[in-house]
């Protein structure tokens, strides 16, 4: 089993759509949590960052993190043709001594006009 | 300034040839990363340097070889390669290597092995 787990899409929504995108894990130790968007052969982008369970706004995008659940998710209000892109979650854990990013698959979203 | 600056943005190379990968950040950040990351895969952890010290090495193949000269600068250089080690590589930092510090990521280095 992975320790992240991110359904990869695609996923397609008509412009103007509110789009959630989601992720889950397995190890407690998490307790950092990222969501990067990722356009084609680009670098990931950092969207949101958030540590407390609850929900983050920042503009059209909302990330809310249930720990209890292991669940992460992102929103995206009046999603646009632009926002077209793979987004990844992300989690940081130590690892002896020393912290790492682990990422989940990656959910390939398309916004159709 | 959030941002990590990658040189070149492609490079092919023979399998006999050796050639550097460059990363440079100048936002004060102390943990600096390499990534590799094949089409439609998640980005897969290489290395991790803290305060310029190598902290975790993925078990990654000796034909890679990472340096950290000082704390701006990162270079991940290569000998000897596979074509299967096409990939784009990219050049992560963070504040510090803890918990609570997110990362920043390069437009990566297109690597084609021919």
């Amino acid at each position: 089993q992975k320790e992240v787990e991110q359904d990869p899409g695609p996923l397609s929504v008509p412009e103007g759509a509110i789009v959630s995108l989601n992720c889950t894990y397995s190890n407690s130790a998490f307790q950092y949590f990222m969501w990067y968007r990722q356009y084609s052969r680009k670098g990931p982008e950092l969207l949101m960052y958030t540590y407390s369970s609850g929900n983050k706004e920042d503009g059209r995008f909302t990330a809310q993190v249930d720990k209890s659940s292991k669940y992460i998710s992102l929103f995206i209000r009046d999603s646009q043709p632009s926002d077209s892109a793979t987004y990844l979650c992300a989690m940081t854990r130590s690892t002896s001594g020393t912290y790492k990013y682990i990422f989940g698959t990656g959910t390939r979203l398309k916004v159709l006009a | 300034d959030t941002e990590v600056t990658q040189t070149p943005k492609h490079l092919v190379m023979g399998m006999t040839n050796k050639k550097s990968l460059k990363c440079e950040q100048h936002m004060g950040h102390r943990a600096m990363y390499w990534y590799k990351q094949k089409a439609k895969k998640p980005p897969e952890l290489m290395f991790v340097y803290s305060y310029e010290k190598l902290s975790i090495n993925e078990s990654v193949p000796s034909r890679f070889s990472p340096e950290c000269p000082n704390s701006s600068l990162l270079n991940l250089h290569l000998h000897a390669l596979q074509p299967e080690d096409s990939a784009l590589y990219l050049c992560a930092s963070s504040q510090r290597s803890g918990m609570n510090t997110e990362a920043f990521f390069g437009q990566g280095t297109r690597l084609t092995v021919v």
